[in-house]
This record gives structure tokens, sequence and C-alpha cells, in this order.
């Protein structure tokens, strides 16, 4: 069964510093990959996906993720963090031959921003 | 647009009573999903809809039974609530199975 693993429960950087939050997931072939933001009392938002293509995709808020085939990962990268991207972030994946249309989250980071 | 709504925002139950959850969405998605979201776990998917009408389980259905009887509308039901459904409820919409998923603001249930 497909997983997603993301290991840093809590992460904190000073506002302006580089960020990179970690996911790595467990499937046999290449998945479809996500990046969501939850903001506090908030659902989901979509930052980015990657399907297919150049490995670097390019999301919403400035965020920009890697899809690593060697590694598994799907790493989340902002250059100059925000106040404002205080939030908890999900990876997830889909299988892309999984006709049950499961995305499987991540257990979530928490980004914490100090001014 | 308001995309998709839930209600109620807020419920408390006693263990034993059963309840509904409304889910909502007005941008004519086929695909519609019932999440719950506990501390370190990420969300799981309850259940699924691939259409009006019909439903599929997900990786957590025990304890719950979902309705599609229109399009826009995904309800969520708990026939006897059991502290171990004590989460925070979400609904989202998608147009394909590929697609984006859209979130509603979610519903946090306490069940005593």
């Amino acid at each position: 069964a497909q997983s997603v693993t993301q290991p840093d429960i809590h992460i904190t950087v000073s506002e302006g510093a580089s960020l990179e939050l970690r996911c790595n997931y467990s499937y046999g072939a290449t998945p479809y990959l996500f990046w969501y933001v939850q903001s506090p009392g908030q659902g989901l938002q979509l930052l980015l996906k990657y399907f297919s293509g150049d490995t670097l995709v390019q999301g919403i808020k400035g965020f920009e993720a890697e899809f690593k085939r060697s590694q598994s990962s799907f790493n989340l990268r902002k250059p100059s963090v925000h106040w404002s991207d205080a939030a908890e972030y999900f990876c997830a994946v889909i299988a892309n031959n999984n006709a049950g249309n499961m995305l499987t989250f991540g257990g979530g980071t928490r980004l914490m921003v100090k001014p | 647009n308001a995309g998709v709504t839930q209600t109620p925002k807020f419920r408390v139950l006693k263990t034993g009573q059963s309840m509904t959850l409304l889910c909502a969405q007005d941008m004519n998605h086929e695909y519609m999903y019932w999440y719950r979201q506990d501390p370190g776990m990420g969300l799981r998917l309850i259940h699924y809809s691939v259409g009006e009408g019909t439903t599929a389980k997900g990786e957590v259905p025990d304890g719950y039974n979902v309705s599609r009887l229109k399009k826009q509308n995904f309800l969520l039901g708990l026939e006897s609530a059991a502290p171990s459904q004590t989460s925070v409820y979400f609904c989202a919409s998608s147009y394909s199975r590929l697609g984006e998923q859209f979130f509603g603001p979610g519903t946090r249930l306490t069940v005593l």
C-alpha cells in the first residue's frame, strides 16, 4: 500500500530564512504528488502538484517542490519565508493505477515563523 | 461561488447519539470525499463518491455511512457515535480523480 512520511512534525524558521519541508513516499511506480497547506481553523488548500515532466514544479505563494525518484522524495521549498506562511503542510500521493481515488496524506509538518 | 461548505461547524454528542454532517459544493464537481483529521495522522479518507447516487469506502469507513442523492450534496452519518469518532471532519470535492481537491472549512465533533 502507498504511504507518505513527513519526518518533521514541527519546524521553526526565522522570517526571511529559507525553508525545506521533507516528504518521502512509498510506492512502486511514479505516483501523483501534492502539497497542501492548512492555515489555523481552515480547510486545506493546494500549493502545487506533480504528475509528470519537469521534476521541479512551481506552486502558489512562492513555493516549489522537487520530485526525486531515486530518493522517493518530494520536498517543498521556499527561498524566503514570510510570517503568513505559518501553517501546517501536508504532502499527499495518489497511486497512478489506483482505481479507488484514494489521496493518502502524510502526518503533516507544522511550520512556525519567528519574527 | 461559495465553494465547499459544511454544516455544522461544531457539534458535541453523547455516546450512542446519531447525527448527520452535510457537505455542499457549487462547482458541479463529480467527485466528493469525507476525511477525518486527527493529530499526527494527517487526513484519512472515510468514504467518497464518484457521482450522484454512488458511494464507496475509503480507508476508515467503520461506524460511518454516506449518501449522495444530489450531485451537489454529500452527507456523512454517524448512527451511534463513539468517543473514538471525536475528530475534525473535512469534506472535499474535485472535478476529476486526479484533479485538485477543494476542501470545506471542517466540522469539529466531540463525542463524550
